[in-house]
């Protein structure tokens, strides 16, 4: 079974909106970490923000904050206000600790802000 | 403080050929991991290493090596090269190897003709 799930290849946005990208994530682990990047067209990849299993206050970053529902195993990155440089993939990752700290990453959204 | 660098960028080869690609970490980072991208598999990961040993590999084929040296720099190797390694080979440097954040270089594009 796959690790991360990300069911929206593609999204697209009005600028200065929000917008939701979904992921799920799968472990049988009570420790791990959910994380997003960021990765432009030039290929870095960029990290965007970190929710620990066991944080009970969902992460949030400027404009982006981590809708972390457990029970359901996902965790969705919000960004608020978009705005054209947001124009990127945007990968889920999971690290679990029964697999050494492994990162896991999912297949990638790629959002595209309209002016 | 300089980012992870990685070398070359851009790499062409032909099939049967061997590379090495080399990762700095951050300053002060003692762990290093690679990640394979492409369109077809998604970003897929390779090893890590810590402190000069391998942690961790993931599921590729032996022709895929890695190491690390004293000063936390990383080189992976890939023998016999078949088209299908034509990817984007990012390195992604630590802390520790339970940091929560990972700093990624800029990859290294590799293409197999």
């Amino acid at each position: 079974a796959q690790k991360i799930t990300q069911t929206q290849p593609g999204m697209f946005v009005q600028e200065k909106e929000a917008v939701t990208l979904d992921c799920t994530y799968d472990t049988s682990d009570q420790s791990y970490g959910l994380f997003w990047y960021k990765q432009p067209s030039s290929g870095e990849m960029i990290f965007l923000i970190y929710q620990g299993s066991y944080d009970e206050q969902n992460a949030t970053e400027g404009r982006y904050s981590l809708n972390f529902q457990k029970a359901r195993k996902s965790a969705n990155l919000v960004i608020s206000a978009s705005q054209l440089g947001d124009s990127a993939m945007y990968f889920c990752a999971m690290r679990e600790r029964g697999t050494g700290n492994q990162f896991y990453f999912g297949t990638g959204t790629s959002l595209t802000v309209i002016p | 403080k300089a980012g992870v660098t990685q070398t070359p960028r851009y790499l062409i080869k032909t099939r049967g050929q061997q590379v090495t690609l080399s990762c700095s970490p951050i300053s002060g980072h003692r762990s290093v991991s690679w990640y394979q991208q492409t369109p077809g598999q998604g970003l897929q990961f390779l090893f890590e290493y810590f402190s000069e040993t391998q942690r961790n590999k993931g599921n590729f084929p032996g022709r895929f090596s890695g190491r690390q040296f004293s000063n936390s720099r990383s080189e992976m190797n890939v023998s016999t090269l078949e088209l299908g390694d034509s990817a984007l080979y990012l390195c992604a440097s630590s802390l520790d190897a339970r940091d929560n954040e990972q700093f990624f270089g800029p990859g290294t594009r590799l293409t197999v003709l």
